[in-house]
């Protein structure tokens, strides 16, 4: 069964412009989880999306916005772009909603702005 | 809300020798507790987690895991360290709308 799938894998953005990350979670997968992770701030939660629907959302401004496909396949979107917005996007997904479920983890997405 | 405290930001350990990671959790209620592993430029791998049941859980690579609810802690250990456990190691607790993690352990496997 193939893994979790994230586009791009690196990514170099100017400050001001936007920006979408693609999740494609493993098959039957129907939850997925965002994160933020810098060194600074270590791993952080963004949302959870779960049969097109979010349902948790993390302490993170409105610039930041997702969505989920009827496939389960999810878009993360940042507009605006600044300096701290610099790094790394973790997709995770499992079977179901909710922290009894285990998340698998895709590689991440690089984002730099300049 | 959860938190999760990892006391040891960088840990060093020679090939062969035992390893313990700590972890504490702040959960008000039953911690659902995991253990995740990144390689450089890597994403996160499970190696274990608890839910309920026997307090000492067992996972891949050769990991455990004990969980004591008297000291809210959910320490990570290994019998034997080999040089491609060197990476860094994430304690998480799930929550009622999320994950957290800790702040991550550094493991260097010197030869």
């Amino acid at each position: 069964k193939a893994g979790v799938t994230q586009t791009p894998r690196y990514l170099i953005k100017t400050r001001g412009q936007q920006v979408t990350l693609s999740c494609s979670p493993i098959s039957g997968h129907r939850s997925v989880s965002w994160y933020q992770q810098t060194p600074g701030q270590g791993l952080q939660f963004l949302f959870e999306y779960f049969s097109e629907t979010q349902r948790n959302k993390g302490n993170f401004p409105g610039r930041f916005s997702g969505r989920q496909f009827s496939n389960s396949r999810s878009e993360m979107n940042v507009s605006t772009l600044e300096l701290g917005d610099s790094a790394l996007y973790l997709c995770a997904s499992s079977i179901g909603q909710g922290r009894s479920y285990e998340q698998y983890f895709g590689p991440g997405t690089r984002l730099t702005v300049t | 809300a959860q938190s999760v405290t990892q006391p040891d930001i960088h840990i060093t350990v020679s090939e062969g020798a035992s390893l313990e990671l700590r972890c504490n959790y702040s959960y008000g209620a039953t911690p659902y507790l995991f253990w995740y592993v990144q390689s450089p430029g890597q994403g996160l791998q499970l190696l274990l987690k608890y839910f309920s049941g026997d307090t000492l859980v067992q996972g891949i690579k050769g990991f455990e895991a004990e969980f004591k609810r008297s000291q809210s802690s959910f320490n990570l250990r290994k019998p034997s360290v080999h040089w491609s456990d060197a990476a860094e190691y994430f304690c998480a607790v799930g929550g009622d709308n999320d994950m957290r993690f800790g702040a991550g352990t550094r493991l260097t496997v010197k030869p």
